[in-house]
């Protein structure tokens, strides 16, 4: 069982959006800016798309946003192409007493 | 452009030790900037970190897993290792090192995985 809370599939259309939840606690996404998002295609290493909250590396699509309400976090992906279909999943610093890394349990995105 | 890239055996019989290295290219496993790290994901399933490193051999380790962990760094081989003591089955996974940035923890480079199988 996760830490992190996330819906385990969400679908799309080409071309429209979906987005993905995040829910943590007080004491993690709550608290703290330190939420990251990471796609990882079947196979493949976890690639990151979002940091920061709403930050993205370079080269990664402005098609990809995130933000943050509270204990949840949210990854939005806008224009979807099949190319996205993929697991997603969110990760933030958990730390109160000590420095501890907390993964989501992941979803899988299917764009129909 | 960093690389990081796990070696280790594939197969680690139960009750014995697993042992990992990640050797970083392409740039200084040395410096403060970053942290490295160790997760985890067994087949099928989310992904678990396990712990990380800073190069000052300060460590943070998964509380699920701290009795068992053991993570080291080699600045002359530019490598960092893992060490998983007494495994059982559950620890079967495909371990992923990545480096992390230490202004927003985010992890920005992960090594391609290597699978771990424990059986006898």
């Amino acid at each position: 069982q996760s830490v992190l809370t996330q819906p385990r599939s969400v679908s799309g259309s080409p071309g429209h959006s979906v987005t993905i939840s995040c829910t943590g606690t007080s004491s993690d996404i709550g608290v703290y800016n330190y939420v990251s998002w990471y796609q990882q295609h079947p196979g493949k290493a976890p690639k990151l798309m979002i940091f920061n909250v709403s930050e993205r590396p370079s080269g990664v699509p402005g098609r990809f946003s995130g933000s943050k309400s509270g204990n949840t976090a949210s990854l939005t992906i806008s224009g979807l192409r099949p190319e996205d279909e993929a697991d997603y999943y969110c990760c933030s610093y958990g730390g109160t007493y000590t420095f501890s890394v907390l993964f989501g349990g992941g979803t899988k995105l299917t764009v129909l | 452009q960093v690389q990081l890239q796990e070696s280790g055996p594939g197969l680690v019989k139960p009750s014995q030790t697993l042992s990992l290295t990640c050797t970083v290219s392409g740039g200084s496993i040395s410096s403060a900037s970053y942290y490295w790290s160790w997760i985890r994901q067994p087949a099928g399933k989310g992904l678990e970190w396990i712990g990380h490193i800073y190069i000052s051999g300060s460590t943070n380790y998964n509380p699920s897993l701290k009795s068992r962990v053991t993570l080291s760094v080699d600045t002359s081989k530019n490598q960092f290792s893992l060490r998983l003591s007494s495994v059982t089955a559950a620890d079967t996974a495909v371990y992923y090192c990545a480096r992390g940035d230490s202004l927003w923890l985010q992890l920005d480079y992960w090594g391609q995985g290597t699978l771990v199988t424990v059986s006898s």
